[in-house]
């Protein structure tokens, strides 16, 4: 059973475009965050929810909107895709109040062209 | 900002030899310190961790050192196999805060036969 899973696995779009990823983990967490991986593997958190409620939300722009219906999932938004956009997309999630141990996801290959 | 780890190094070890990897971390408020390892095309996977208020804790095959003094992790990897080829992070948190993971840039681990 996969615990964290991400869709789509690959994304290749235009400059300009709308899309969304999103993120679902089965592991019971209340807390799930977006990561993001440039391509010299630096991994740089983005934002994180608990129980629906955002709780980080680091200095990205305001064109990349997480949405989480349920604490089970995590989506992201990313309005008008840039160049400077393509990297790798990790979900992870967490119990609070248990192991500090963040488990990750896939991972959603973004490329802009 | 703060800053954990060096620019992303390579390291590479024959088969069945000891690997260490080393760490530095410039936060001294963070008390709570993973290992994760990254393989190719997959999310990072936890292999151990260890809180502030201990020097040294040993998993199978995998032992993490603390030296809080200097600010240095190092996760030495007993009889290292060809799977252990992987990319290899640190990631430091201050408990209490949401659990901001701030990762390492990474240590490249090569296998040699």
């Amino acid at each position: 059973d996969t615990a964290v899973s991400q869709t789509p696995k690959y994304l290749v779009t235009q400059m300009g475009n709308d899309k969304s990823i999103k993120c679902e983990q089965n592991l019971g967490h209340d807390t799930m965050y977006w990561y993001k991986q440039d391509s010299k593997k630096f991994l740089k958190i983005m934002f994180s929810y608990n129980n629906k409620e955002l709780i980080i939300n680091e200095t990205v722009p305001n064109r990349f909107s997480p949405k989480s219906p349920d604490k089970a999932h995590l989506n992201l938004h990313i309005n008008s895709l840039e160049l400077g956009d393509s990297a790798v997309y990790f979900c992870a999630s967490r119990h609070t109040g248990g192991a500090e141990t963040q488990y990750f996801g896939p991972g959603t290959r973004l490329l802009v062209l | 900002g703060e800053s954990v780890g060096l620019h992303l190094p390579t390291l590479s070890v024959q088969e069945g030899d000891n690997s260490i990897i080393n760490c530095a971390y410039s936060n001294s408020a963070s008390d709570y310190f993973i290992w994760y390892k990254q393989e190719s095309g997959k999310g990072p996977q936890f292999i151990i961790d260890i809180r502030s208020n201990m020097d040294k804790r040993q998993g199978q095959r995998v032992t993490v050192l603390l030296n809080k003094t200097v600010k240095h992790l190092s996760l030495q990897i007993a009889a290292t196999q060809p799977g252990d080829s992987a990319v290899y992070f640190c990631a430091e948190i201050v408990t209490g805060t949401a659990s901001k993971l701030t990762f390492g840039t990474g240590t490249r681990l090569q296998v040699t036969l």
